[in-house]
């Protein structure tokens, strides 16, 4: 059974340009969930998808957004990117249950210049 | 105060030992409990959930949940090298898989 895969794994932008990650999850999960790590922060909730819609929001500003497709695959887009951006982007996709394990990728690693 | 406290470490153990490793948490909401471990390159994995109170045990890994004292623990018996990554707590009141709270981590070395 395949995991979680996201692409890019490594990219490097400069402040102001914009970034697409993407996501697809294991077959039959439809749930997906994005978290942000940093050394600073840790691991820190971003949003959550269900359906193509979201279903739970963390506290990041408006310049993070993602959606979801019909084939629950799933993108997360940084617009505007300041230096404090650099991190790395996990995506994680579970079966909709409140005991279902959540699954993560190995994290897409972006660096702003 | 941050809602989860994870003791920052690191953590360096000869093999064998028996590892603490523990969190506290100041929102009274959370009913999930779970322990995930990350090698380094490598995304978190899930180890131990726990719901509410209560201990649990899978092999060498016991779980122990205090919600009076808004504390859990992992307990790792005969520690081996391969144990050796980062254990993050995590916790969140409406699903094992839904708007987690993490610790910031601790890296654990067990040294052959």
């Amino acid at each position: 059974k395949a995991g979680v895969t996201q692409t890019p794994r490594y990219l490097i932008k400069t402040r102001g340009q914009q970034v697409t990650l993407s996501c697809s999850p294991i077959s039959g999960h439809r749930s997906v969930s994005w978290y942000q790590q940093t050394p600073g922060q840790g691991l820190q909730f971003l949003f959550e998808y269900f359906s193509e819609t979201q279903r739970n929001k963390g506290n990041f500003p408006g310049r993070f957004s993602g959606r979801q497709f019909s084939n629950s695959r799933s993108e997360m887009n940084v617009s505007t990117l300041e230096l404090g951006d650099s991190a790395l982007y996990l995506c994680a996709s579970s079966m909709d249950s409140p005991t279902g394990e959540l699954f993560f990728g190995e994290g897409s690693r972006l660096t702003v210049l | 105060q941050k809602e989860v406290e994870q003791d920052p470490g690191p953590l360096s153990v000869p093999e064998g030992a028996i590892v603490s490793l523990n969190c506290t948490y100041s929102n009274s909401a959370f009913q999930y409990f779970m322990w995930y471990r990350q090698y380094s390159r490598k995304g978190p994995e899930l180890l131990m959930y726990t719901y509410s109170s209560g201990n649990k045990e899978d092999g060498r890994f016991t779980a122990q949940v205090d919600k009076s004292s808004k504390y859990i623990s992992l307990f790792i018996r005969d520690s081996q090298p391969s144990d050796s990554a980062t254990y993050l707590c995590a916790m969140s009141p409406t699903g094992a898989n839904s708007k987690l709270t993490f610790g910031k981590g601790i890296t654990l070395s067990v040294r052959p």
